[in-house]
């Protein structure tokens, strides 16, 4: 069973800094996607950026990237220059590859950007 | 123009009542999922739907009952609402059609969710 961690719950960044926010990940199938949804407070998901496990660069999304770092199974998402509407909970995800695969989603991380 | 809609988004009844959530998507994907988010924002699975056929049904008690009448449209049915319903549930679609040599994972599109408040 596929197992997503995020071990902020909170965390807070200066406007105009950037931002990494943790995931770690658990599986044992070579074949897998990583993906980092926004929800902002009005509630909606928003997807972020995408990294499959077999992809050889970090995705990038605009100020968006995912550092990858496979061997220690972990995929974190990096904001670069902060802005207020940044704020919002985050979420890592990730799904096997092939066939019908549910998306196991982590808990969450709460992000507040300060002026 | 919405990708991802349901209705309502808000929605407050009593216990044991009957009640319906509606979802659309117009981006032509052939699989939707519900999603149920708890008060402290864990989201978890309760269906998936390909092209009308239900594909994954994690445990959920079997007052809950999703029904797609076509493949842009997955509703939820919930029989007999209880206290523990309270939760957001949102909708969601997907390109993936189970390609067993498939050779992405596919992000989903979530509708805006919609608020149950079962008192």
């Amino acid at each position: 069973a596929q197992k997503i961690t995020q071990t902020q719950p909170g965390m807070f960044v200066q406007e105009k800094e950037a931002v990494t926010l943790d995931c770690t990940y658990d599986t044992s199938d070579p074949s897998y996607g990583l993906f980092w949804y926004k929800q902002p407070s009005s509630g909606e998901m928003i997807f972020l950026i995408y990294q499959g496990s077999y992809d050889q660069q970090n995705a990038t999304e605009g100020r968006y990237s995912l550092n990858f770092q496979k061997a220690r199974k972990s995929a974190n998402l990096v904001i670069s220059a902060s802005q207020l509407g940044d704020s919002a909970m985050y979420f890592c995800a990730m799904s096997l590859v092939g066939g019908y695969q549910k998306v196991t989603f982590g808990t969450g991380t709460k992000l507040q950007v300060i002026p | 123009d919405t990708a991802v809609s349901q209705t309502p988004k808000y929605l407050v009844t009593q216990m044991g009542n009957d009640k319906s959530i509606k979802c659309e998507q117009n981006l032509g994907h052939d699989t939707m999922y519900w999603y149920k988010q708890d008060s402290k924002k864990f989201l978890k699975i309760m269906f998936s739907y390909n092209n009308k056929e239900l594909i994954i049904n994690e445990t959920v008690p079997n007052r809950f009952s999703p029904k797609s009448p076509d493949k842009a449209h997955l509703n939820l049915h919930i029989n007999s609402l209880e206290l523990g319903d309270s939760a957001v549930y949102f909708c969601a679609s997907s390109q993936d059609r189970g390609l067993i040599r498939a050779t992405t994972a596919y992000e989903q599109y979530f509708g805006p969710g919609t608020r149950l408040t079962v008192t």
